[in-house]
Parts: C-alpha cells; sequence; structure tokens
C-alpha cells in the first residue's frame, strides 16, 4: 500500500518569509496525483495544490509551489511571503486515498 | 449555494448504538469519500463511491457501512462493532477524475459514551 509521510509535525516563520514543508511518499506506480490540502481551525479542508507525478513541472498557485523529485518520492510545499492566514495543518495526499499526519504552521507576525 | 454538507456538526451517542452520518452534496460529483481524522494521525480512508450503488472498502472500514442510493447522498453508519467510535469524520466529493479537487464538508464531531 502507498504511504505518505510528512516529518516535521509543527513549523513556524515570521510573517512575510519563506517556509518549505516536507512530504515524502512511497509508491510502486508510475503515474498518481499528489496533493497538498490546507486545514485551518475551522476544519475545513482547502485545496492549496496538485501536481500530476507524470508532469516534469512543478505546479505552482500564487504563493505557493512545489518542489516534485519523483525519483526520491518527494513533494515539498514551498509557501513564500507567509501570511498570517497561512496559519493552519498542512496535509500532503497521494490521490485522495492516502494522508500524511499533517505539518502544523505557526506564523509569527 | 452549490456545496457539500455534513449534519450534524456535534453527535452524541451511548455505546452499542449505531448511529448515521449525513452527507449531501449538490455539485453533481460522481465521487464521494469518508474519512476518519484522529490527533496526531491524518485522514484514514473509510469508504468511497465512484458511482450510484457501487462503493468500495478504504483502510478502515471495519465497524463502518455506507450507502449510495442516490448521487448526492452518501451517508456513513458507525455500526457497534466500531471498537474506537469517538472521532471526527469528514467526507469529500469530486468530478470523477483523478486531478479534479475535492470538496470537503465541514465535518462531523461523534463522540460515544
Amino acid at each position: 500500500a502507498q504511504t505518505v509521510t510528512q516529518s516535521q509535525p509543527e513549523m513556524s516563520v515570521q510573517e512575510a518569509e519563506t517556509v518549505t514543508l516536507s512530504c515524502t511518499y512511497d509508491t510502486s506506480e508510475s503515474d498518481y496525483y499528489l496533493f497538498w490540502y490546507k486545514q485551518p481551525p475551522s476544519r475545513q479542508m482547502i485545496l492549496v495544490i496538485r501536481q500530476e507525478a507524470y508532469k516534469q513541472q512543478n505546479a505552482t498557485e500564487n504563493r505557493f509551489s512545489v518542489n516534485f523529485q519523483k525519483a526520491a518520492k518527494s513533494f515539498s510545499l514551498k509557501i513564500s511571503d507567509s501570511q498570517l492566514g497561512d496559519a493552519a495543518m498542512y496535509f500532503c495526499a497521494y490521490d485522495q486515498f492516502y494522508f500524511g499526519t499533517g505539518t502544523s504552521l505557526t506564523v509569527i507576525p | 449555494d452549490g456545496g457539500i454538507t455534513q449534519s450534524p456538526k456535534y453527535l452524541f451517542r451511548k455505546e452499542g448504538q449505531n448511529v448515521t452520518l449525513s452527507c449531501e452534496q449538490n455539485l453533481n460529483h460522481d465521487a464521494m469519500y469518508w474519512y476518519r481524522q484522529d490527533p496526531g494521525q491524518g485522514l484514514r480512508l473509510i469508504y468511497y463511491s465512484q458511482i450510484v450503488n457501487d462503493f468500495q472498502k478504504g483502510d478502515i472500514a471495519e465497524g463502518y457501512s455506507v450507502s449510495r442510493e442516490k448521487k448526492e447522498s452518501f451517508p456513513l453508519t458507525v455500526t457497534s462493532a466500531q471498537k474506537n467510535p469517538t472521532a471526527f469524520y469528514l467526507c469529500a466529493s469530486r468530478h470523477r477524475g483523478v486531478l479534479t479537487e475535492a470538496f470537503f464538508g465541514q465535518g462531523t464531531r461523534l463522540t460515544v459514551v
């Protein structure tokens, strides 16, 4: 079975700075889909960014970008110009079936 | 407004009773999912359904049951066979297609006493 590992239970970043959240996964598939979701204190899950493994180019959505290393099975999320509203739990997901344990991000004013 | 609705937000039940959690969507999505979220464990897939009248078990289906009689609805029953039912439950839906965005409900917090 596929597994998703987030090795950073907690991270903090100064407002306006950049932070990178790590995610690794294990799979024997050659084509698959990866997602980052955000869960603020309201517990409403929100899609942040998605990546198709078949595509070499790293996905970007405004201040959010990924560093996708297929050979290393790594899918990190970079948040640039961090804002107070970015404070949340962040989950890495392999398709819709396997989620990591999450990283709690604190943004320091 | 289109969206996905879970009800109720909080639910209390006595041990040994079955309980059904509601999940309704008006987004015309084909696929629907149920997850359980426990502290420190992320989301774990319970059941999913890609089309009406069909569903598959996820990693932790034991003690749970579902039905998909209508495209809009995917209720989850937590049976008395579930050993540790107290948890936060999330429902999601999306169009068929692997890269489509999933929309989540606001969750149901189930407490069994």
